[in-house]
């Protein structure tokens, strides 16, 4: 069965600083791994994706993720925070696998930027 | 070409009777999930349409059941509501089968919030 922890309910930076939000997951089969993102009273929105070619993905609005397999990891990051990527971030995973399962995601974790 | 569309967007029932939430697919997207996010917590799987027929369920009881219909769009339907079904439920699409190929990507509408008093 697949799984993804999200470590930190919540995480508060500076406008400005770097952004970590930290994601582990766990994946029997080759995973395909997703960052996806949530304002305010709307749905999910795609940031990423790994889908088994380049370890290091870049996605929208400054995002990027690299994928580590030996530390099962798949961190988001941002050189510097802007007070608009305020929001709930997830992890997901998927993979092949019987039963066609779809998206696992983490709890989720909130980004506060700080003025 | 138009996003996934749910309907209603919020919405009050009481202990005991039952929902029925919308979604229409985006253009072109012949799969239909259903996910249950409640407070706090990351979305979790309840079923997926392919077809016309449920292809995929989660962890959830019978009274949860949907439907998929010619145009791709479907309903989910909760029966004997309770108090622990509150959440927002999000209805994602996607052109072909979610996890038969992992790197199909879901797009997500806005939700539809269910309040169960």
């Amino acid at each position: 069965a697949q799984s993804v922890t999200q470590l930190g309910s919540h995480v508060s930076v500076s406008e400005g600083a770097l952004v970590l939000l930290r994601c582990n997951y766990s994946s029997s089969v080759p995973p395909y791994l997703f960052w996806y993102v949530q304002y305010p009273n709307q749905g999910l929105q795609l940031l990423l994706k790994y889908t088994s070619a380049a370890t290091l993905v870049k996605g929208i609005n400054g995002f990027e993720a690299e994928f580590k397999k030996s530390e099962t990891s798949f961190h988001l990051t941002k050189p510097s925070a802007h007070m608009s990527d305020a929001a709930e971030y997830f992890c997901a995973v998927s993979g092949l696998s019987p039963g066609n399962t779809p998206l696992v995601f983490g709890k989720g974790t909130r980004l506060s930027v700080i003025a | 070409e138009t996003g996934v569309t749910q309907s209603p967007t919020h919405l009050i029932k009481t202990r005991g009777q039952q929902v029925t939430l919308r979604c229409s697919s985006q253009s072109g997207h012949n799969t239909v999930s259903w996910y249950q996010q409640a407070l706090g917590q990351g979305p979790q799987f309840i079923f997926q349409y392919y077809r016309e027929e449920e292809n995929g369920r989660g962890n959830f009881p019978p009274r949860f059941s949907g439907l998929q219909f010619p145009n791709y769009s479907s309903e989910l339907n909760v029966n004997a509501l309770e108090l622990d079904d509150s959440a927002l439920y999000l209805c994602a699409s996607t052109p072909g089968l979610a996890g038969f190929s992992g790197a199909n990507v879901l797009t997500f509408g806005a939700g539809s919030r269910l309040t169960v008093l």
